[in-house]
Parts: C-alpha cells; structure tokens; sequence
C-alpha cells in the first residue's frame, strides 16, 4: 500500500533563509508522481511542483526544488530565500502507478519570521 | 491555468437538511474529479473518484448513501451531503483532472459545511 510521511508538523524559519520541509513515501510500484502543494489559511490547494519517479533530474519551479532520492524513498521541498507569504500549510503527495488516485502526507506548518 | 470552482464557499445548515456543493471545471473538460475531506488541522481524505457519464468510486469506509456525486458533465461534479449532522461539519475540497494530463489535479477553492 502506498505511504506518505511528513514527520515535521511545523517549522520556523528566518525570512530570506531557505527551508527543507521533509517527506518520505513508500511504494511498490516502480512508477509514481510526487507532489507538494501549499495551503494557506484561506484553504485553497496550490500546486508547486512536481517529480515523476522516472525523471532524472530534481525538479525545479522558481523558488522551489524537490530533492528527490529514489533510493531513500524521499521527496523533500526545499524553499529557497523565503517569504512572509511562504507562511503556510505544505502537503507532500503521491500518485501511484498510471491511475488518478493521490494520498496526501499530514502535511507541515510552515512560520516565516520577519 | 486551469481553473476549477466551487459553490458555496460556505454553508451552514441545520442538522436532518441535504446540501449540494457544486464542483465546475472552468476551462477545461475534467474527465476524471476527486473529492477530498479536510478536518482542522488534519491532512487531505479522498472520499471518491468520479468519471464523467459513471457511478463514482467511493474510498473505504465512506458512506455512498449520505454522499451523493454525480459527474454528469465534463465540466461539473456535485457531492451531496445527505441529512447531514454536526459531524459532517467539514471542509469538502473538489479537484480535477483530465486524461491527458495525470501529472496535475487543479483544486477548487473548498467549501465550508458546518452543521447546525
């Protein structure tokens, strides 16, 4: 069965600095999407980026970087020079093999302090 | 990019009535939308998977009688709550997506039920 963990529930970070928000996944399947995506308060559901298991290279959106390591199983954001509007709720997801269905992680808090 | 609606935004309601929250594709035809439920502070739950023209896949433990989907068209999906109670009080998030491109759902902006 597919799996995702986030084991961060919130983290701080100094406006301007970079953050790694943590996400690990498990699956039997050799072929599977990984997402993150950001939630503010309001709740809407942004996507930010994402990686497929057979890209070759990490996958970069602007400020954001998923540092993929196949073997570890692990799928972390990194967010470079952060933002006051960075302060959000972060969700690490993952599609498995070629259907729809995707499972969330608990998800973790992000503070930006100025 | 695409976007994708919802109506209402918010609904309160009192407990025994049925609510209908309205899921639209705005500029794209979504073969395929999902229905997640989302508690404070708690991570996203997929409740059921809906194709256009078909019955909708429900997640375990989910009760299809209470919540109806119907996927009539390509751009609109709508989760009924059924003599809802307090305990449905929920934040219900739509997203959709398309065959051709499984790498993105696009969500709508949510709704929020509290049952009175």
């Amino acid at each position: 069965a597919q799996k995702i963990t986030q084991t961060q529930p919130g983290m701080f970070v100094q406006e301007k600095e970079a953050v790694t928000l943590d996400c690990t996944y498990d699956t039997s399947d050799p072929s599977y999407g990984l997402f993150w995506y950001k939630q503010p308060s309001s709740g809407e559901m942004i996507f930010l980026i994402y990686q497929g298991s057979y890209d070759q290279q990490n996958a970069t959106e602007g400020r954001y970087s998923l540092n993929f390591q196949k073997a570890r199983k692990s799928a972390n954001l990194v967010i470079s020079a952060s933002q006051l509007g960075d302060s959000a709720m972060y969700f690490c997801a993952m599609r498995e093999g070629r259907g729809f269905k995707t499972i969330f992680g608990a998800g973790t808090r992000l503070f930006v302090k100025a | 990019g695409a976007v994708v609606s919802q109506h209402p935004s918010w609904v309160i309601c009192k407990s025994g009535t049925s609510v209908k929250i309205e899921c639209r594709s705005l500029d794209f035809q979504a073969t395929t939308m999902f229905w997640y439920r989302q508690f404070p502070k708690q991570s996203l739950m997929l409740m059921a998977t809906s194709n256009e023209g078909s019955k909708a896949t429900y997640e375990q433990g989910v009760e299809k009688d209470k919540f109806l989907i119907n996927h009539a068209s390509l751009t609109l999906s709508t989760l009924t709550v059924t003599s809802a109670h307090p305990e449905d009080s929920s934040f219900y998030i739509c997203s959709a997506s398309w065959e051709g491109n499984k790498d993105t759902q696009y969500f709508g902006p949510g709704t929020r039920l509290t049952v009175l």
